[in-house]
């Protein structure tokens, strides 16, 4: 079954408006979280990488304030897109890294199943 | 950053016909992990492989990773038509952070 859910699952909103995604880790605490942009036909690129308690770090051309990232727990991150507009219409995916209970301490890194965002 | 490239960009076969896309790296590749993403879904972690040389297979996929570790494979054999997607080669750049390749996108016709 998933081990990373993401809600929502699709978003249309205004321009202008902020939109909240929400990343969890399923039955394993993530150690760190990773969000991820792929525009159509393209590959994944990632944004910023999160660990628990700490501010995220970013990659060189993602705008901190724009893309706000909390990783509040260690089974939840919330990439915020404040202040949407078109270009920043895509498929956002987070993914956690863990290590699953049985499976001997072994850290992986799991994909959500992705935010499709539309921004009109 | 590294960048890991991958060919081809796109491949359409005959359903039956076998399928490879490369993964190059002017530098040492860490460890490559390699992804499917089926039309319209995410990213589905396939393999990983570590050592210089290594050969994995699942069923009638083929995973090699090149000897100098600057290269990586995926060869499908005899393709089928639930063999669509795109697959992604991606390699580890300081120690987690996952950097992907470009994607092969794979179409069959039936």
């Amino acid at each position: 079954g998933a081990v990373v859910s993401q809600h929502p699952s699709r978003v249309i909103c205004k321009s202008g408006t902020s939109v909240k995604i929400e990343c969890r880790s399923l039955d394993f605490q993530a150690t760190t979280m990773f969000w991820y942009r792929q525009f159509p036909k393209q590959s994944l690129m990632l944004m910023a990488t999160s660990n628990e308690g700490s501010k995220a770090t970013y990659e060189q051309g993602v705008e901190k304030d724009k893309f706000l990232i909390n990783h509040a727990s260690l089974t939840l991150s919330t990439l915020t897109v404040t202040s949407a507009h078109p270009e920043d219409s895509s498929f956002y995916i987070c993914s956690a890294r863990g290590a699953l209970a049985g499976g001997r301490g072994r850290e992986t890194q799991y994909f959500g199943p992705g935010t499709r965002l539309l921004v009109l | 950053g590294q960048q890991v490239m991958q060919i081809p960009q796109y491949q359409h076969v005959q359903e039956g016909e076998d399928f490879t896309t490369y993964c190059n790296s002017s530098t040492t590749l860490s460890n490559i992990q390699w992804y499917k993403q089926r039309p319209g879904g995410h990213p589905v972690f396939l393999i990983q492989l570590v050592k210089s040389g290594e050969v994995k297979k699942q069923k009638r996929l083929t995973f090699q990773f090149g000897e100098a570790k600057k290269n990586s494979s995926l060869h499908i054999t005899a393709t089928q038509t639930t063999d669509v997607g795109t697959y992604f080669c991606a390699d580890f750049q300081g120690a987690q952070k996952l950097v992907f390749g470009q994607g092969t996108r794979l179409t069959i016709n039936p």
